[in-house]
């Protein structure tokens, strides 16, 4: 199956500071998410990014499907936004499509 | 839209019982539900995929006699974990697919087994 690496695995912003997240993945995938898992273990979709960028308030995401990477922006970050963030792919394997999450890169912002 | 409700939350149970966990779509209908392991400070590994009407379908290495997967209508997957040991204790999550909003998490289950 593919392999889906974060960078950094941790990673320390006071509050008001960016950061960018890394996702890089081993093969070529029909899409790329990326979630936010709060302290107490929720999964939040924040987008769903095959390809192109987004945007959603502070959050931006960059696909480059043929370099087989992604990254996060995260931008004026608030201590909400500490938890652990994932990028997954999603392989189509015949009729199955299975989620496959990378390694997590956690973020915990001080004050 | 595209809410997956998860019970329970937190459960502690004795080595050697069972332990039912279910996963409801509230407001669509799966036909494929998947539950997902994680062990503190690491990823979310897929356990299997549940689908309505039919078996489910096991990762490698994932014991199916241990975590029975019952997926009986479009709306409800559940996860018994039979027979349970206190390794099996971990945080145990179901996702399902919407048409409209992807992938959607429960809430999650923390197991604890004594």
């Amino acid at each position: 199956g593919i392999q889906v690496e974060q960078s950094p695995p941790d990673l320390i912003l006071q509050e008001g500071a960016n950061s960018t997240l890394r996702c890089n993945f081993s093969d070529s995938v029909n899409n790329l998410q990326w979630f936010h898992q709060n302290p107490w273990g929720q999964l939040i979709n924040l987008f769903y990014i095959p390809s192109g960028t987004k945007q959603n308030g502070r959050l931006s995401a960059t696909t480059v499907a043929t370099e087989r990477y992604s990254l996060l922006y995260i931008s004026s970050s608030q201590t909400t936004d500490s938890g652990v963030y994932f990028c997954a792919g999603l392989l189509n394997t015949g009729t199955a499509s299975k989620l496959t999450f990378g390694t997590g890169t956690r973020l915990q912002v001080t004050l | 839209g595209a809410v997956v409700s998860q019970h329970p939350s937190w459960v502690i149970c004795k080595s050697g019982t069972s332990v039912k966990i279910e996963c409801r779509s509230l407001d669509f209908q799966a036909t494929t539900m998947f539950w997902y392991r994680q062990f503190p400070k690491q990823s979310l590994m897929l356990m299997a995929t549940s689908n309505e009407g039919s078996k489910a379908t096991y990762e490698q290495g994932v014991e199916k006699d241990k975590f029975l997967i019952n997926h009986a209508s479009l709306t409800l997957s559940t996860l018994t974990v039979t027979s349970a040991h206190p390794e099996d204790s971990s945080f145990y999550i179901c996702s399902a697919r919407s048409p409209w909003y992807g992938y959607t998490f429960g809430s999650g289950t923390r197991l604890t087994v004594v």
